[in-house]
């Protein structure tokens, strides 16, 4: 069954840089994208950008644009979500989940991980 | 830029039908989905490519989408329905939007 397990929580200081694991099993990695959506406490979903595990290639949300780097090493089937400068309003949980298709009209988010806490705090 | 908005909250009695809302410019020409999101758990889609339900999704949960607004539709709706709801749709670009949430309370 397909499962997507992410790192666990952080905690870390304003400046500073974070990396977030997901580690995708029961499926073809390489085949599907993953999506990074983070979530602040009492708010609503923000998407961050995507990786295709396949070519590396990236696409971030202009509003993280220089500040977020997404990655992969295919053998252990991982996407990693890097994200520098910190701030305060950084804390949210971050989710890595697997885009349903490569289309940009069509994807749909079909499995999440469970997600990543971020305590971003002086 | 592109926005999709959604009423922050909405209250039905048990089997009464939930109609959730989400607006955006000409959104009826591309598609939506919608996810649940219940307390301390992570997004699960109940609607895709507008209408379409995954497997496991109870009868109750349809969708619409046309002009400027998709519709999830929640028919008569249970305790357990009660969620937070998110549209989600492509910008035309390179970005993914989700609107803003809506809140369900069955009481």
């Amino acid at each position: 069954q397909v499962q997507v397990v992410q790192s666990g929580a952080e905690v870390k200081k304003p400046g500073a840089s974070v990396k977030v694991s997901c580690k995708a099993s029961g499926y073809t990695f390489i085949g599907y994208y993953m999506h990074w959506v983070r979530q602040a406490p009492g708010q609503g979903l923000e998407w961050m950008g995507r990786i295709n595990p396949k070519n590396g290639g990236t696409n971030y949300a202009q509003k993280f644009q220089g500040r977020v780097s997404m990655t992969r090493d295919t053998s252990i089937n991982t996407a990693y979500m890097e994200l520098s400068r910190l701030r305060s309003n950084d804390t949210a949980v971050y989710y890595c989940a697997r885009g349903s298709s490569n289309s940009w009209d069509l994807a749909y988010f079909d499995y999440w991980g469970q997600g990543t806490l971020l305590t971003v705090s002086s | 830029s592109y926005d999709l908005t959604q009423p922050p909250s909405l209250s039905v009695s048990p089997g009464q039908t939930a109609s959730i809302t989400c607006s955006g410019e000409t959104l009826g020409d591309k598609y939506a989905c919608w996810y649940q999101q219940k307390p301390g758990q992570s997004p699960v889609v109940v609607i895709f490519e507008d209408s379409k339900r995954p497997s496991g999704i109870p009868e109750r949960f349809s969708g619409s989408n046309s002009g400027n607004t998709a519709t999830l539709t929640i028919s008569g709706t249970q305790a357990m329905d009660e969620a937070d709801y998110y549209c989600q749709a492509w910008d035309g670009t390179t970005e993914i939007l989700f609107g803003g949430g809506t809140k369900l309370t069955v009481l």
